[in-house]
């Protein structure tokens, strides 16, 4: 079956603009989980969805970073007001859920965002 | 502070030559140790979960350990396709889902 999908698969804005980028999870997965990437570094939590809800958003940098999910499914990430420090890999994964111990996330190719 | 530390940063192998890479951490309290291979430009390919101490999992070169403190993915006869980027992440009882990643440990494998 399709494994996570993640568009676009580059993007480049500039400084000041607003982005969003789009994550679908795998088919069934209920539990959506956003991360960031620097050159060199493992990949840091943003933010977790159980269903439709914001399960833990304790990573999101400040409040120019907003993540939704609406119908369960389909997450978008969104960034306004981009810094340089924004760029980044944005890194997308989904499990069965989120709640019990068996839980494996499968991630998605990334965004590479770069904010000039 | 919940923290995870992996050694080396890079190691080169020679195409055969058997070795180990490190993870420690410092948590809480581990709900669960998880291995990716990452390749250039991809996102993290899941390997394995550990989850109690004394356990290990192994697949085809690899083979996964977990102690109250480490774990450790040993490489055996390793292959130049064996190259990438291998991350180990925790997962930490009461901070739901998310994952804690290290650094991760650049291996590179010549034939």
């Amino acid at each position: 079956g399709a494994g996570v999908s993640q568009t676009p698969s580059n993007k480049v804005t500039e400084k000041g603009k607003y982005v969003e980028l789009r994550c679908d999870p795998i088919s069934g997965h209920t539990a959506l989980y956003w991360y960031r990437q620097s050159l060199g570094q493992g990949p840091e939590f943003l933010i977790y969805f159980q269903g439709t809800g914001a399960a833990d958003d304790s990573g999101l940098p400040n409040d120019r970073f907003f993540a939704v999910r609406p119908e369960g499914s389909v997450s978008t990430l969104k960034i306004q007001r981009t810094e340089r420090g924004d760029s980044a890999v944005y890194l997308c994964a989904s499990s069965l859920e989120g709640r019990s111990s068996y839980n494996e996330q499968f991630f998605g190719p990334g965004t590479r965002l770069t904010v000039l | 502070e919940d923290q995870v530390t992996q050694s080396p940063e890079a190691l080169r192998l020679q195409e055969g030559e058997s070795s180990s890479l490190n993870c420690s951490y410092t948590v809480s309290g581990l709900r669960g140790l998880f291995w990716y291979r990452q390749d250039p430009g991809k996102g993290p390919e899941f390997l394995f979960t550990l989850y109690s101490a004394g356990e290990e999992k192994e697949k085809e070169r690899l083979k996964a350990t977990l102690t109250k403190k480490e774990s450790f993915l040993h490489i055996t006869a390793p292959k130049p396709e064996d190259s990438a980027t291998y991350l180990c992440a925790v997962r930490i009882y009461n901070q739901g889902g998310k994952l804690i990643f290290g650094q991760g440990t650049e291996l590179s494998v010549k034939p």
